[in-house]
C-alpha cells in the first residue's frame, strides 16, 4: 500500500534553515509528481510546492518562492523540502502528497505530516 | 490565483440526517481539456487529509457511497446522504484546474449536534 512518511521537523529559530524529507513506498516513485502542503496550527491547508515525476519541473507558492526548494531522489524514493530564511509564519504541519493515480489534478495520498515550529 | 470559498464554515449535523457543503470558485474550473478539476478532502481531528472526491463527482476508492459531489463551472456541492459519527471533521474543496497554485477553500467544520 502507498505510504508517505515525513520527517525532519522541529523547532528552529527565525532566519535559520531546515530540511524536510518524505520517504515514499508502495508505488513507482519515478512515475508521479509530488507536493508539499502545509497547515498552520488551527488553520486551513496551503499548497507549498510541487515537483514533476522526473524532477525537471518545480513550482512554488508565492509565500515560499525564493526561500524553499523542492527536490527528489529516485534512488532513495524520497522527496525533500529545503527551507531557508524561515519566518514565524512558516510554523505549520508539513504534509507531502502524491499526484493522483487517475491522472487528474489532485492528491490521492498524504503523509501523516511533520511539524515545523519557527520561534526564537 | 483562484479563490475558493465554502459555506457554511460550521455545520452542526444530526446523525442519520443529510448534510450539504457548498464550494465556489472565483473563476470557472473547466479546463482546456474539458475536465473540471475540483477535489473534496476530509480531515479528521489529528489526522492528515483524505481525498473523497475528484473531478467534481468521482469517489475515491473506499469512500462510502453516502458521499457525493455535484456541480459545474464555479459552483460545487458535497453531500452526505446520512451522516455517521465518523464523518465529523473539516471538509475542504480544492481546485487544480488553474495550478500553480493549487488553492483550497477555508474548510467547513462538521460536528454532531
Amino acid at each position: 500500500q502507498v505510504q508517505l512518511v515525513e520527517s525532519g521537523g522541529g523547532v528552529v529559530q527565525p532566519g535559520r534553515s531546515l530540511r524536510l524529507s518524505c520517504a515514499a513506498s508502495g508505488f513507482t516513485f519515478s512515475n508521479f509528481g509530488l507536493h508539499w502542503v502545509r497547515q498552520a496550527p488551527g488553520k486551513g491547508l496551503e499548497w507549498v510546492a510541487a515537483i514533476s515525476y522526473d524532477g525537471d519541473e518545480k513550482y512554488y507558492g508565492d509565500s515560499v518562492k525564493g526561500r524553499f526548494a523542492i527536490s527528489r531522489d529516485t534512488s532513495k524514493n524520497t522527496l525533500y523540502l529545503q527551507m531557508s530564511s524561515l519566518r514565524e509564519e512558516d510554523t505549520a504541519m508539513y504534509y507531502c502528497a502524491k499526484d493522483s493515480k487517475y491522472g487528474d489534478l489532485g492528491f490521492d495520498y498524504w503523509g501523516q505530516g511533520t511539524l515545523v515550529i519557527v520561534s526564537s | 490565483d483562484v479563490v475558493m470559498t465554502q459555506s457554511p464554515l460550521s455545520l452542526p449535523v444530526t446523525l442519520g440526517q443529510p448534510a450539504s457543503i457548498s464550494c465556489r470558485s472565483s473563476q470557472s474550473l473547466v479546463a482546456s481539456d474539458g475536465s473540471t478539476y475540483l477535489n473534496w478532502f476530509h480531515q479528521r481531528p489529528g489526522q492528515s487529509p483524505r481525498r473523497l472526491i475528484y473531478k467534481v463527482s468521482n469517489r475515491e476508492s473506499g469512500v462510502p457511497e453516502r458521499f457525493s459531489g455535484t456541480g459545474s463551472g464555479t459552483d460545487f456541492t458535497l453531500k452526505i446522504s446520512s451522516v455517521e459519527a465518523e464523518d465529523v471533521g473539516v471538509y475542504y474543496c480544492m481546485q487544480g484546474t488553474h495550478w500553480p497554485p493549487f488553492t483550497f477553500g477555508p474548510g467547513t467544520k462538521v460536528d454532531i449536534k
